[in-house]
């Protein structure tokens, strides 16, 4: 079975310039999850989809932030325009709506560089 | 409100010694606790949970960890250490079962010399 998968793997870009990331979960969990660590920091949860619905997006830090997960599939992640704070490691994480405990499963992560 | 705090940024031990991180947790609610771990260039991978069953929680690679509820702890806890147990090593919180988000520590790095 494969993991949750994150695309690209690293992103450089200038202040000003958009980047998307792209998320997609393990087959069949409904659950996806973003994170963000920044400069060697915690990671900090920045949204929750239920399929395609947002459940939880209290950790989005501005409107700069756009999430998107059309038809409850693969999610995506758009900064524009990106700022120099928002350099660090997204990650994204899975997990199934019911039986076991709902173990978060997750991605390797696109560390972005903002210049 | 949730939070956790990890208890030294760095911990070296030698191969073959206790690896002892530190977690320790606040919350409102009983709380549903995680150690993840970071491979170089992989994505973190969930060491053990505790889940309000029992205390002594035993997770893969020969971890165990500990739920103190009078202590508000958690400490990851290995006998012995392998050189291939140099990580970083995340401990979590949350509300359920990992359904809700999760409130992470600042990470230990653990590094092992021979």
């Amino acid at each position: 079975e494969a993991g949750v998968t994150q695309f690209p793997s690293h992103s450089v870009i200038e202040k000003g310039q958009t980047v998307t990331l792209r998320c997609d979960p393990i087959s069949g969990h409904d659950n996806l999850y973003w994170y963000r660590r920044v400069m060697g920091k915690e990671i900090k949860f920045l949204l929750h989809f239920v399929k395609e619905s947002k459940q939880d997006e209290s950790g989005m830090p501005n409107n700069r932030f756009l999430a998107e997960r059309t038809g409850g599939t693969y999610s995506t992640l758009k900064v524009q325009p990106a700022e120099l704070e928002d350099s660090g490691v997204y990650f994204c994480a899975s997990s199934q709506t019911s039986g076991g405990v709902g173990e978060q499963f997750f991605g390797p992560g696109t560390r972005l560089t903002v210049l | 409100a949730q939070s956790v705090t990890q208890l030294g940024s760095h911990v070296s031990v030698s191969e073959g010694a206790l690896v002892l991180l530190r977690c320790n947790y606040s919350s409102s609610v009983p709380p549903y606790l995680f150690w993840y771990v970071q491979y170089p260039n992989q994505g973190l991978q969930l060491l053990l949970k505790y889940t309000s069953a029992a205390t002594l929680v035993k997770g893969i690679n020969g971890f165990e960890a500990e739920f103190k509820k009078s202590e508000t702890s958690f400490h990851l806890t290995k006998p012995s250490a392998h050189m291939s147990d140099a990580a970083e090593y995340f401990c979590a919180v949350s509300t359920s079962g990992g359904y809700n988000k999760l409130i992470f520590g600042a990470g230990t790095r653990l590094a092992v010399h021979p």
